[in-house]
């Protein structure tokens, strides 16, 4: 099936340090959307885009939909311990199956 | 308020059992979506729902079968055919396959003993 590479897999930080995640795709994309999955718990939508090139705010998170429509930036500013958890990116292929796709998630541990 | 519930939260199982996952929702959502969560693995869909009585297989739908009798339910049946079934098991829903996000359960972790 379709494939979403997210980077990195893993990110160890201090509280107060500003954190960077992407996802990638080899197709074309019209929706990317970002989840925070808390340990045991189901993810949670954190944003969604809709149009190439749109950033996105929610607190501190700000997330951007690529110009090329192949990638999604996910950034969060002063990080918390309650950051912590999994981060995935998901997307919708234009003109695919319009299932979402999803990918293998980045595990954020902060260090108070 | 609306949501969707999975349960129980922990399931115990001797290996060859079947065994039966709940999903309820209550968004009035049409398309419903079972995926299993392993370490390092992300979420691998196992089987979708457009709509009431229809469902579709997903990447790794060997060894489970679902009904969707109900437009609220979705359960999930994991049978004894899956060779690797301890995993944790997510539901999700949205109101349609198109340019809408999913809300999740808070999940199910099943144990096979």
């Amino acid at each position: 099936g379709q494939q979403l590479n997210q980077s990195p897999q893993s990110m160890f930080i201090q509280e107060g340090e500003d954190v960077s995640m992407n996802c990638t795709s080899s197709s074309i994309f019209n929706t990317w959307l970002w989840y925070k999955q808390d340990p045991g718990e189901g993810p949670v939508l954190l944003i969604a885009l809709y149009k190439a090139g749109e950033l996105t705010s929610n607190g501190r998170l700000t997330a951007q939909f690529g110009t090329t429509r192949k990638d999604s930036f996910l950034n969060i500013s002063a990080s918390i311990p309650s950051d912590v958890g999994i981060y995935f990116c998901a997307g919708r292929t234009q003109g695919g199956s319009e299932k979402l796709v999803f990918g293998k998630g980045t595990k954020l541990t902060v260090n108070p | 308020d609306g949501g969707i519930t999975q349960s129980p939260k922990y399931l115990f199982r001797k290996e060859g059992q079947n065994v039966t996952l709940s999903c309820e929702q209550n968004l009035n959502h049409d398309a419903m979506y079972w995926y299993r969560q392993d370490p390092g693995q992300g979420l691998r869909l196992i089987y979708y729902s457009q709509i009431v009585n229809d469902f579709q297989k997903g990447d790794i739908a060997e060894g489970y079968s679902v009904s969707r009798e109900k437009k609220e339910s979705f359960p999930l049946t994991v049978t004894s055919a899956q060779k690797n079934p301890t995993a944790f098991y997510l539901c999700a829903s949205s109101r349609g396959l198109s340019n809408y996000g999913y809300t999740f359960g808070s999940g199910t972790r099943l144990t096979v003993v």
